[in-house]
């Protein structure tokens, strides 16, 4: 069974800070999706990630998957008010299934 | 990305009673959607996998005859909660699957069972 560890659980920051989240596994996936969540809503897509050791950049968010396509790291840079939510990475089964296997979240407050 | 609906947002029902949720794709023909269930502070658990034309796939732990699935075409699948009861209660999500594993969400629908 594969496993997707996502830490730091919570997160309360200030605004203006910095923040990482991780999202770990033993396991390879051939793609991994960061998603964020606001209260009532469903989960909105941020980015996918396909190459080992790829970066990509959405404004103030920073992505990263790990070379061996096992880990990945969310940086937000200069935090807002409007980060604040719940932080889910899910990786795709390498073995070919649709399924996508969801990390437990990153609860994030950035406080003005 | 594809956008997805569910309707009812939310609802309340009483014990006994069955509801149906549906999920359209309104941009995108899904032949997969997937169908998740959210308890307060926690990540999505995936319930089933519905396949357009064919029986929906549950996860282990899912009761296929009380949460009955529906995919009758490439925009529309339907969650039906059969006899449901408090401990139902959830937030219901579905999702539609593009080409490249990156699944798009619907707004979710909250269900409440008195």
């Amino acid at each position: 069974t594969q496993l997707l560890e996502q830490s730091p659980q919570f997160l309360s920051i200030q605004e203006g800070e910095n923040l990482t989240v991780y999202c770990n596994s033993s396991s390879v996936f051939s793609s991994l999706q960061w998603y964020r969540q606001e209260p009532g809503e469903g989960p909105v897509l941020l980015v996918t990630v396909v190459t080992g050791g790829e970066v990509k950049k959405l404004k103030r968010l920073t992505f990263q998957f790990g070379d061996a396509r096992k880990d990945s790291s969310l940086h937000i840079t200069a935090a807002q008010p409007g980060d604040t939510g719940l932080y889910l990475c899910a990786g795709a089964n390498q073995g070919g299934s649709e399924k996508l296997v969801f990390g437990k979240g990153t609860k994030l407050t950035v406080n003005p | 990305g594809a956008v997805v609906s569910q309707h009812p947002s939310w609802v309340i029902c009483k014990s006994g009673t069955s509801v149906k949720i549906e999920c359209r794709s309104l941009d995108f023909q899904a032949t997969t959607m997937f169908w998740y269930r959210q308890f307060p502070k926690q990540s999505l658990m995936l319930m089933a996998t519905s396949n357009e034309g064919s029986k929906a796939t549950y996860e282990q732990g899912v009761e296929k005859d009380k949460f009955l699935i529906n995919h009758a075409s490439l925009t529309l699948s339907t969650l039906t909660v059969t006899s449901a009861h408090p401990e139902d209660s959830s937030f219901y999500i579905c999702s539609v699957q593009l080409a490249t594993d990156t699944q798009y969400f619907g707004p979710g629908t909250r269900l409440t069972v008195l």
